[in-house]
């Protein structure tokens, strides 16, 4: 079936640097990438919708100068936490659409901890 | 997407049939009912869709109200391994498309 591959699964950085997590669709190309945030016993709140070859569309109160989004090819598409702060600590799941299942195939989701 | 409502939790003995129901009563036309669930520490999984009619695959089953307004997802036998968080999803096929997760449910499996 249709996999999506992100990594890392799980970060831990220190205040003010930057972390990338990359989210490759492994056997199907992915025009749309969506990327979510979810704090701990919560659902998933949608970040911003990236497309390939364009600017991401973020969501209200996302900020998109903090949240870097690159969909450079059909396969890959990363998200940049920029400046992170203890607040960004969150569980980052991407998804992508796929016509085989007409669903929604889920990366594995990174946890990000700043320190 | 329109709106549905689920039960914050439920239990089930493991081996057991389980009954998962989502009410959205604003459902349009044009929506499908997607069910998705998330095991602890990992991101969702498709488990079924469907528009009217209802639908049997491996995992579950979607049973659809005759005027769309609830639905159930069935888990015909329930292992320690169904332990997760069931999303219920309305998608509008004519319009973005992003899913919208609600609260979902938070299946409990005993042994």
């Amino acid at each position: 079936g249709a996999v999506v591959s992100q990594h890392p699964s799980w970060v831990i950085c220190k205040s003010g640097t930057s972390v990338k997590i990359e989210c490759r669709s492994l056997d199907f190309q992915a025009t749309t990438m969506f990327w979510y945030r979810q704090f701990p016993k919560q659902s998933l709140m949608l970040m911003a919708t990236s497309n390939e070859g364009s600017k991401a569309t973020y969501e209200q109160g996302v900020e998109k100068d903090k949240f870097l989004i690159n969909h450079a090819s059909l396969t890959l598409s990363t998200l940049t936490v920029t400046s992170a702060h203890p607040e960004d600590s969150s569980f980052y799941i991407c998804s992508a659409v796929t016509a085989r299942n007409y669903g929604y195939t889920f990366g594995s989701g990174t946890r990000l901890t700043v320190v | 997407d329109a709106k549905t409502t689920q039960p914050n939790s439920m239990e089930s003995n493991e081996e057991e049939p389980v009954h998962l129901p989502c009410n959205h009563s604003t459902i349009s036309g044009t929506d499908y009912i997607h069910w998705y669930r998330q095991l602890p520490s990992q991101g969702p999984e498709y488990v079924i869709h469907g528009l009217t009619s209802n639908v049997n695959n491996r995992m579950a089953s979607l049973a659809i109200a005759e005027d769309r307004k609830s639905s159930t997802l069935i888990l015909h036998r329930a292992t320690l391994r169904d332990a997760a968080v069931y999303y219920c999803i309305l998608r509008d096929n004519n319009a973005g498309n992003m899913l919208t997760f609600g609260g979902g449910t938070r299946l409990m499996v005993k042994p």
